[in-house]
């Protein structure tokens, strides 16, 4: 079975701290692939990052940070330098080894940064 | 470029009321499901269709009917509606991933359902 756990349900922070949002998830395929969505407060799913299973190389992009360890089974998110605008709902996403296919959610992390 | 459109955006019904949430894509994706999206639980799959003329059931399936009705349209039916069923619902197609920078699905911009 496959299952995505986002054990932080709310996290707040000040602007301009560091935040580590958690991801870990369960599956027994080789193949796979993880995500992460954000829903800001209007709504609709923004996708930022996808990971494949075999390439553990992290990512940033910007002020965003990405730690990928199978060791772990764990996909961490980090925003560098919070903005107010960051304050949102982030899903972590595990979809299995096909390109295509349902993805299965984690229960999202609801961020505030406050000003 | 449309992407994924849902009908209505917002809809409050009496509990025992039916209703239908349209979805359509011009992506000529193979792939359309339903999430429903409550507080707290994430996103959950309702129905999924594979293909046309297939569909499946998902997670939280009961209280739904699905029709994948074309290529294009993917709608579901609440027949009875109930309290429970009060969320946010989402429509998503299939993309297949070329880049690294691609999402997935492609989501709707959901429709929001009350149900007094």
């Amino acid at each position: 079975a496959q299952k995505v756990t986002q054990a932080q349900t709310e996290i707040s922070v000040v602007e301009k701290e560091d935040v580590t949002l958690d991801c870990v998830y369960e599956t027994r395929d080789t193949t796979y692939y993880l995500f992460w969505y954000k829903q800001p407060p209007s709504g609709e799913l923004v996708f930022l990052i996808r990971r494949n299973s075999f390439d553990e190389q992290n990512e940033i992009s910007g002020r965003y940070s990405w730690n990928f360890q199978k060791s772990t089974s764990s996909f961490n998110f980090t925003i560098t330098a919070s903005q107010v605008v960051d304050s949102a709902v982030y899903f972590c996403a595990l979809r299995r080894g096909s390109t295509l296919g349902r993805l299965y959610f984690g229960r999202g992390t609801q961020l505030t940064v406050w000003p | 470029n449309a992407g994924v459109t849902q009908t209505p955006k917002f809809q409050v019904l009496k509990t025992g009321q039916s209703m239908t949430l349209q979805c359509a894509q011009d992506m000529n994706h193979n792939s359309m499901y339903w999430y429903r999206q409550d507080p707290g639980m994430g996103l959950r799959l309702i129905y999924y269709s594979a293909s046309e003329g297939t569909t499946d059931k998902g997670e939280v399936p009961n209280g739904y009917n699905v029709s994948r009705l074309n290529k294009r349209e993917f709608s579901l039916r609440l027949e009875s509606a109930a309290p429970s069923q009060t969320s946010v619902y989402f429509c998503a197609s299939d993309a297949r991933i070329r880049l690294a920078r691609d999402s997935p699905l492609h989501f709707g911009n959901g429709t929001r359902l009350t149900v007094t």
